[in-house]
C-alpha cells in the first residue's frame, strides 16, 4: 500500500514567513496526526484529527499554527508566523483506528530550518 | 500527564554485541506499548507493539520487548546486533483510555560498528 505522502521534505524560511506543509494520509485512515520532532527529542503530537474533526489540539501553539482537514483526507499544517524555535521535522502519521492498535504508520516528514 | 523516559541517549556497540535500550513510563492506568525507530534518513517505522497477553513481544529483524508492569518498564532486547541496526530506537505509550494519545520517549541512537 502507499505509505503517508508529505511534502515538501524541506523548507528553509527566514522568521517571520509563513509556511505550509502537506500531508495525506493512507487511503482509509481516518485518524490523522501532526507530530513536531525537535533535534534530539522524540515526536510531539500538534494535533489530531479524527476524520475532519479536531480531536486533540491541546499542544499546538494557536498563535501562530494552525491545520485543517476539511474533507477528512489531506491534511496542512501552517505556521504564521514563523520563530527560530520552529526548526524542527514535522511528521504527519495516520492510524485504521484511534486506538493506534496498528500502530502509526509515519510519513518521511518535511524538515523546517527557521533562519 | 504520563512522560516517557529512554535511559540512554547514545548506545555505541560492536556487531554481535547483546542490546537492551531501557524505557520507562509514568502511568497509572492500562497503556498499550510501542517500540519505532529511525533508520538515518529513513521515516519512522513500527517495530513491536504489546496490547495484552504474553508480556514477552516478537518483532521483526530479531528484536523482542518485555513489558514488566511493576516496574512500569518496556525494555527492548536483541541478542546480536548487526550494523544494520544502527538507528534512532524510540518508545511510545498510549494509554488504554480513548482521547489519550501517543507520548513518545526522546530517543536512544544506536551506533554498531562493524
Amino acid at each position: 500500500e502507499a505509505g503517508v505522502a508529505q511534502s515538501p521534505r524541506y523548507k528553509i524560511i527566514e522568521k517571520r514567513q509563513s509556511v505550509a506543509f502537506w500531508c495525506n494520509p493512507i487511503s482509509g485512515h481516518a485518524t490523522l496526526y501532526w507530530y513536531q520532532q525537535i533535534l534530539g527529542q522524540g515526536p510531539k503530537l500538534l494535533i489530531q484529527f479524527q476524520n475532519n474533526g479536531v480531536v486533540d489540539d491541546s499542544q499546538l501553539p494557536k498563535d501562530r499554527f494552525s491545520a485543517e482537514r476539511l474533507k477528512g483526507v489531506d491534511s496542512t499544517l501552517k505556521i504564521q508566523p514563523a520563530k527560530l524555535e520552529d526548526s524542527a521535522v514535522y511528521l504527519c502519521a495516520s492510524s485504521l483506528v484511534v486506538s493506534g492498535f496498528y500502530g502509526y504508520t509515519f510519513g518521511s516528514g518535511t524538515r523546517l530550518t527557521v533562519v | 500527564a504520563q512522560s516517557v523516559s529512554q535511559h540512554n541517549h547514545h548506545v555505541i556497540l560492536s556487531e554481535a554485541a547483546s542490546l537492551e535500550l531501557g524505557c520507562n513510563y509514568s502511568y497509572g492506568g492500562t497503556v498499550n506499548l510501542f517500540w519505532y525507530v529511525q533508520y538515518p534518513g529513513q521515516h519512522l517505522q513500527l517495530l513491536l507493539k504489546y496490547f495484552s497477553g504474553d508480556p514477552l513481544v516478537k518483532g521483526i529483524k530479531g528484536f523482542e520487548a518485555e513489558f514488566i508492569k511493576s516496574k512500569f518498564s518496556f525494555n527492548l532486547r536483541k541478542p546480536s546486533v548487526q550494523w544494520s541496526d544502527t538507528a534512532e530506537y524510540f518508545c511510545a505509550v498510549k494509554p488504554d483510555n480513548y482521547g489519550q494519545n501517543f507520548v513518545f520517549g526522546p530517543g536512544t541512537r544506536l551506533s554498531v560498528l562493524p
